[in-house]
């Protein structure tokens, strides 16, 4: 079946450093990669997402790139902030109506 | 606030009930998607509706039921209430069926005594 695998489990970086998080999506058939953000006890929000026909997108201090034929996909947040501290979640969907989500990394600023 | 409303927001009861959860998508989303979310875990995808029929099923337990009403509310019906049953449940809603932004509710807290 569909899953979607989601490392690391817990990340720690400074101030100011980079953060990388890595997926691994099952299935070929999914077209659809986004990124939550978790906020401690609040709801998830999307701060990214990419298609299968894109390689790589950007919005200020994040991205993501996708590699298709590795079934990867992995998030980048620079220049790291204590606000930027929460868990995310990556998903794959497309095709099965399924919209699979990551275990979720959770992510502390250390300021 | 992002637009789809979830009733209740806490719930406690007790083993072996039953409870409905109750989700308002956002006005003309069409797609409502339920998730479970137990303590530091995960988001379970439970299952999928658009307008109105069923789009796909996750790992969904036999004794949970859901549907979605001619009005596109959603309900997740949960009997037999086990511990484990325990949990956030989140419906979110989407536009489109398959792919697109999840705008997700607050979410229903759920605790079985």
């Amino acid at each position: 079946g569909e899953n979607v695998e989601q490392h690391p489990s817990t990340l720690s970086v400074q101030e100011g450093d980079s953060a990388v998080i890595k997926c691994t999506y099952s299935d070929s058939a999914s077209n659809y990669f986004p990124w939550y953000k978790q906020e401690l006890g609040k709801r998830p929000q999307l701060i990214i997402d990419i298609r299968s026909n894109v390689g790589e997108k950007k919005d200020q201090r994040i991205a993501v790139t996708l590699n298709k034929t590795a079934k990867h996909f992995s998030l980048h947040i620079t220049e790291t902030q204590p606000e930027d501290s929460a868990v995310y979640f990556c998903a794959a969907s497309g095709g099965t109506y399924k919209y699979i989500f990551g275990t979720g990394t959770r992510l502390k600023v250390l300021a | 606030d992002s637009g789809v409303t979830q009733t209740p927001k806490h719930l406690i009861t007790a083993t072996g009930q039953r409870v409905t959860l109750r989700c308002s998508p956002r006005s003309g989303d069409l797609s409502v998607y339920w998730y479970q979310q137990s303590l530091d875990q995960g988001l379970q995808f439970l299952i999928h509706y658009y307008n109105g029929e069923e789009r796909a099923k996750g790992n969904i337990l036999e004794r949970f039921s859901a549907q979605q009403f001619p009005d596109l509310h959603s309900e997740l019906n949960l009997s037999s209430l086990e511990l484990g049953d325990s949990a956030l449940y989140f419906c979110a809603s989407s536009v489109t069926p398959d792919t697109g932004e999840l705008f997700f509710g607050e979410g229903s807290r759920l605790t079985v005594l």
